[in-house]
């Protein structure tokens, strides 16, 4: 079972700060938080991951708060093309580690 | 730097029949992933591969199989197909004896194999 809970839905206008929260209570201390997105019908997209700092790539920031159990990515100027399922996923960092997806939150960014 | 490429990128059986889907992994990744994407769903994990031997495996019945060849590339098999087994099928790739370190641990999907089984 997927170790994390999201939001069904949200929705985002144009151009505006996209927040997507995730609870992850039961996060072990070797766990990293890692997202992804799935844009209909392709495969999933990495985005970012962190173990307990925040941090910055060009695509997104990853907040995570300070016991670890919830976190939070954000997209800084959403724009339509970032309309997609975001999952949330708790794992160790690990190759043998399988990722377990949960149903995600689905994002639409509105024009 | 070539990504996760998967073959064919969609595909048509009828039941009772078999499949065999590939995977080519990122550059420089030698673990091989496979999933299953029911629509509407997110991917389910079917097995992974390493060192050409299976040694992680979902919930999957034995008619799904692998293999994994010398130069890090997949197959996924499945028979005697069955209407519900139309999914994407998803490949992921990582490379293994990096804990700790870089993020060579992430896993990166392709494209996936559209299957439908009328």
């Amino acid at each position: 079972d997927a170790k994390t809970t999201q939001p069904p839905s949200m929705d985002c206008a144009e151009g505006r700060a996209a927040n997507l929260p995730c609870n992850h209570s039961t996060i072990s201390g070797n766990e990293y938080v890692y997202w992804y997105r799935q844009i209909h019908s392709q495969g999933p997209q990495y985005i970012i991951h962190g173990l307990k700092n925040n941090e910055t790539n060009e695509m997104a920031s990853l907040i995570i708060t300070e016991d670890r159990k919830s976190s939070t990515l954000i997209l800084p100027h959403a724009t339509l093309r970032d309309t997609a399922v975001y999952y949330c996923i708790v794992r160790a960092k690990t190759s043998y580690d399988k990722v377990i997806f949960g149903p995600g939150t689905s994002l639409s960014v509105i024009p | 730097d070539a990504g996760v490429t998967q073959s064919p990128t969609h595909l048509i059986k009828t039941r009772g029949q078999q499949v065999t889907l590939r995977c080519s992994p990122k550059s420089g990744h030698d673990t091989v992933s496979w999933y299953q994407q029911a629509l509407g769903q997110g991917p389910q994990f079917i097995f992974q591969y390493y060192e050409e031997e299976e040694r992680q495996r979902g919930n999957f019945p034995d008619r799904f199989s692998g293999h994994q060849f010398p130069n890090y590339s997949s197959e996924l098999n499945v028979n005697a197909l069955l209407l519900g087994d139309s999914a994407l099928y998803l490949c992921a790739s990582s490379l293994e004896g990096r804990i700790g370190g870089g993020s060579g641990e992430t896993q990166y999907f392709g494209p996936g194999t559209r299957l439908l089984v009328l």
